[in-house]
């Protein structure tokens, strides 16, 4: 059974750039989270969705968004990256909204130059 | 606001030696609590859970953590501790959000050594 899995591993981009991060939720969970975790600092919460809908946000920027498709996976979209973007992208997966279990997946380190 | 408090930014040990990682939080409902361990270059990994009962949860690896309401803490603690246990660790408390949705909160983490 694979758990979460996260594309790609890692990614450099230039200021002002866009980027598209992907996670693939553990089998048979339909809730995912995204976490930011920048150095040396604990996760973020950025966003959820469910039932492929936008369900809570944290602080976050609109330059921020995502997607969910009918199969649970999901994308992270970051528009006008800036240099303080950079950080490691955790993606979460859970059941039914659930957070008594979420499962993380190896993150996608971002850079931003 | 909630919030999470880990005041060890880094704790290094002796291999075999006992460990205790503090964690305190701030939360106005009952606390949700986790502990996750991170290697280098890795995700995050779920080591135990607090929701109800005994305040007193075994996890994985030989780790367990005591809720003490009365002190708003989640220490994590370990008997022997072995060199593979060199990573940084995480306490997080879980928050409800509207529509039955949930979020967690993390601390900045407690990164190990373990010394030979």
């Amino acid at each position: 059974d694979a758990g979460v899995t996260q594309s790609p591993t890692h990614l450099i981009k230039t200021r002002g750039q866009q980027v598209t991060l992907r996670c693939s939720p553990k089998s048979g969970h339909d809730t995912v989270s995204w976490y930011q975790q920048a150095l040396g600092q604990g996760p973020q919460f950025i966003f959820q969705y469910y039932e492929e809908e936008e369900r809570q946000r944290g602080n976050f920027p609109d330059r921020f968004s995502g997607h969910q498709y009918p199969n649970y996976s999901s994308e992270l979209n970051v528009n006008a990256l800036l240099l303080g973007d950079s950080a490691l992208y955790l993606c979460a997966s859970s059941l039914d909204r659930g957070w008594k279990e979420q499962y993380f997946g190896p993150g996608t380190r971002l850079t931003v130059t | 606001a909630q919030s999470v408090t880990q005041p060890d930014i880094h704790i290094t040990v002796s291999e075999g030696a006992s460990l205790e990682l503090r964690c305190n939080y701030s939360y106005g409902a009952t606390p949700y609590l986790f502990w996750y361990v991170q290697s280098p270059g890795q995700g995050l990994q779920l080591l135990l859970k607090y929701f109800s009962g005994d305040t007193l949860v075994q996890g994985i690896k030989g780790f367990e953590a005591e809720f003490k309401r009365s002190q708003s803490s989640f220490n994590l603690r370990k008997p022997s501790v072995h060199w593979s246990d060199a990573a940084e660790y995480f306490c997080a408390v879980g928050v409800l959000l509207s529509g039955g949705y949930n979020k967690l909160i993390f601390g900045a983490g407690t990164r190990l050594a373990v010394h030979p």
